[in-house]
């Protein structure tokens, strides 16, 4: 089992919905998450951090579900510049961070 | 703003040549990190340095060797490039943000080994 899976897509959405991505994790132990953007032929950057308690940013809200080992990523009024891909990464209490190979998002007029 | 810079977009090298590829930062961070990233297998982590002079083996770490001879400074070297190295390599430097270290990534070398 991977450490961290994610669906790779694409999601193919128009603009203006609403679209939720989910990951999961296996090491029970992780403590820190967060989602990172990529755009195209670009370097990852970091979207937000996700906490315990849930965290929202304008139109995007993180979710993270310890008893069943996934972070989730909601992405409201989706914009045509939301398109990206997705990156899930985990710390599994360690001194490195876990990837996810990532979920890419179209968004279309 | 952190600013990550690496010393190549694009590299061609050919089979058995030396590679480095140079990773610079000026955030002052002491952590910093080397990734390829190929389609489907996501970013694998191949070296990494805690310090001037420390270095910590990642996931993958057959076929390369890196140097830290200053803090702003992080190289990755393959001594023999061979064709399966052809990939996109991703420096970072790690540092805090808000209350969590983040990962702020260099532009990318992407590297082709005939």
């Amino acid at each position: 089992r991977k450490e961290v899976e994610q669906d790779p897509g694409p999601f193919n959405v128009p603009e203006g919905a609403t679209v939720a991505f989910n990951c999961t994790y296996s090491n029970s132990a992780s403590q820190s998450f967060f989602w990172y953007r990529q755009d195209c032929r670009k370097e990852p950057k970091l979207l937000m951090s996700v906490y315990s308690s849930g965290n929202e940013d304008g139109r995007f809200t993180a979710q993270l579900n310890r008893a069943s080992q996934y972070i989730s990523l909601l992405i409201r009024d989706s914009k045509l510049s939301d398109s990206a891909t997705y990156l899930c990464v985990v710390n599994p209490n360690t001194d490195k961070l876990i990837f996810g190979t990532g979920t890419r998002l179209q968004v279309f007029p | 703003d952190v600013k990550v810079t690496q010393s190549s977009r694009y590299l061609v090298k050919r089979t058995g040549e030396k590679v480095f590829l140079e990773c610079v930062q000026d955030m002052d961070h002491e952590n910093m990190f080397w990734y390829r990233q190929d389609p489907g297998l996501g970013l694998r982590l191949i070296y990494f340095s805690y310090d001037v002079k420390m270095k910590e083996k990642g996931d993958i770490p057959e076929g390369y060797s890196v140097s830290r001879e200053k803090k702003e400074r992080f190289s990755l070297i393959l001594e023999s490039a061979s064709t399966n190295q052809t990939s996109m390599y991703l420096c970072a430097s790690e540092g805090l943000a808000g209350e969590s270290l983040e990962q702020f990534f260099g532009p990318g070398t992407r590297l082709t080994v005939l």
